[in-house]
């Protein structure tokens, strides 16, 4: 079935530096590609949204400026956290969409000290 | 607007018993309609999803829910629960009739279920 490969699966990282999550679609394209943040023991947040070649679309309250995203190709789409913050401490989970549905990357545990 | 809502934070069930984790959601249109299990530290997996014809949705791993549109309701169920179906549990929905490129997924809370052995 189709898959979504992410990485790093945890990353610690330095208040001040960057940090780039990768997702690529394994065996499907990737139409679009949703990026969300999960805090411990809640919901996922959507957010931003990104359609392959284009622009992407923020959540309110998201900074674009911060929270970089990337979607060059139907198999790669990138977050890059800028300038990293320990409030940016949390759990980022990509979501690649096609005709079939969604699927989900493994998420990625980022820990900021 | 779409919204989804998992009353209970918490299900805790026997091995071996039936166990039902609920939700019920609100959209404009016709809903689909998802079901999806997350592992501490871990993606989401897809359990189920509802899109049209048979109300009595079959899933992965022996689970099942029902969509009742007059109830608004999405109920997740499974007849003999397992050690190794505790975990986090999300309902998920999105309105089908939604316009072009406008694909986004609305989560509840997630419900934390517990099986004792």
């Amino acid at each position: 079935g189709a898959v979504v490969s992410q990485h790093p699966s945890w990353v610690i990282c330095k208040s001040g530096t960057s940090v780039k999550i990768e997702c690529r679609s394994l065996d499907f394209q990737a139409t679009t590609m949703f990026w969300y943040r999960q805090f411990p023991k809640q919901s996922l947040m959507l957010m931003a949204t990104s359609n392959e070649g284009s622009k992407a679309t923020y959540e309110q309250g998201v900074e674009k400026d911060k929270f970089l995203i990337n979607h060059a190709s139907l198999t790669l789409s990138t977050l890059t956290v800028t300038s990293a913050h320990p409030e940016d401490s949390s759990f980022y989970i990509c979501s690649g969409f096609d005709n079939y549905g969604y699927t989900f990357g493994s998420g990625t545990r980022l820990t900021v000290v | 607007a779409q919204s989804v809502a998992q009353p209970e934070d918490q299900v805790k069930v026997a091995e071996g018993n039936p166990l039902t984790v609920k939700c019920t959601y609100s959209v404009s249109g016709n809903p689909y309609l998802f079901w999806y299990v997350q592992y501490p530290n871990r993606g989401l997996q897809f359990l189920l999803k509802y899109i049209t014809g048979d109300n009595l949705v079959k899933g992965s791993y022996g689970f099942e829910a029902e969509f009742n549109k007059s109830q608004t309701s999405f109920h997740l169920k499974k007849p003999s629960a397992l050690v190794s179906d505790s975990a986090l549990y999300f309902c998920a929905v999105r309105e089908m009739d939604s316009g072009a490129g406008s694909y986004q997924l609305t989560f509840g809370k997630g419900t934390k279920l517990s099986v004792i052995p």
